[in-house]
């Protein structure tokens, strides 16, 4: 079984640039959720949609941080404008997300985004 | 306070050391408890649940006390291959995974 996909796996950008991931989750999986990893640090929760809906973006920084999913599959991460502590390891995951309640996250490899 | 604390290390063991990493967590309201591995540059991936009564999965021993609010990870006959780094996870009351900065482990030969 396929596993999480996330492009580009790198990406390097100056201040003020706009960037964009993207992530296609688990065939099936419903739950679909976007984690910044600061070097050093554990994941953090940025975004959770359940199917194409929002279940929580308490800790999306929204003045510059977009997210979608727009048709319940896969969606994208945008930054605009970025900022040098943007620099981090950006992580998709998915679950089934049939209760949205405590099932296993499946993690994809991450982008990794540096910006001078 | 950090929702999750965790002793970053690292733990430098030699192979078939014993080694066993502790993790505090704040929020007294936490419902589940796990630990996750990750590879130098690569993903998270669940290593184990952690329940009350303590669970076992090869040389991999979790313990929960809720009472104290730590978690430990035991690590018997440590292999080259258990170097990573390993996260303490807490889910908050809204399902909402929380966590630790991590504990490297380096195991040598």
């Amino acid at each position: 079984e396929a596993g999480v996909a996330q492009s580009p796996r790198y990406k390097i950008i100056e201040k003020r640039q706009s960037v964009a991931f993207w992530c296609n989750p688990i065939s099936g999986h419903a739950t679909l959720y976007w984690y910044q990893q600061i070097l050093g640090q554990g994941p953090k929760l940025l975004i959770q949609f359940q199917n194409n809906g929002v279940v929580d973006d308490s800790q999306l920084p929204k003045d510059r941080f977009s997210a979608e999913r727009l048709k319940g599959v896969d969606s994208t991460l945008k930054i605009q404008p970025a900022k040098l502590e943007d620099s981090a390891v950006y992580l998709c995951a998915s679950s089934l997300g049939l209760s949205g309640q405590g099932e296993t996250q499946y993690f994809g490899p991450g982008t990794r985004l540096l910006v001078l | 306070r950090k929702e999750v604390e965790q002793d970053p290390g690292p733990f430098n063991v030699p192979e078939g050391a014993t080694v066993a990493f502790n993790c505090t967590y704040s929020n007294s309201a936490s419902q589940s408890f796990f630990w996750y591995r990750q590879d130098c540059r690569k993903e998270p991936k669940l290593l184990m649940s952690v329940y009350s009564s303590g669970n076992e999965d090869g040389r991999f021993t979790a313990q929960l006390n809720r009472a104290s609010q730590y978690i430990s990870l035991l690590i018997r006959d440590s292999k080259l291959s258990d170097s990573a780094t390993y996260l303490c996870v807490v889910m908050d009351s809204s399902y909402k995974l929380i966590f630790g900065s991590g504990t490297r482990l380096l195991v040598r030969p």
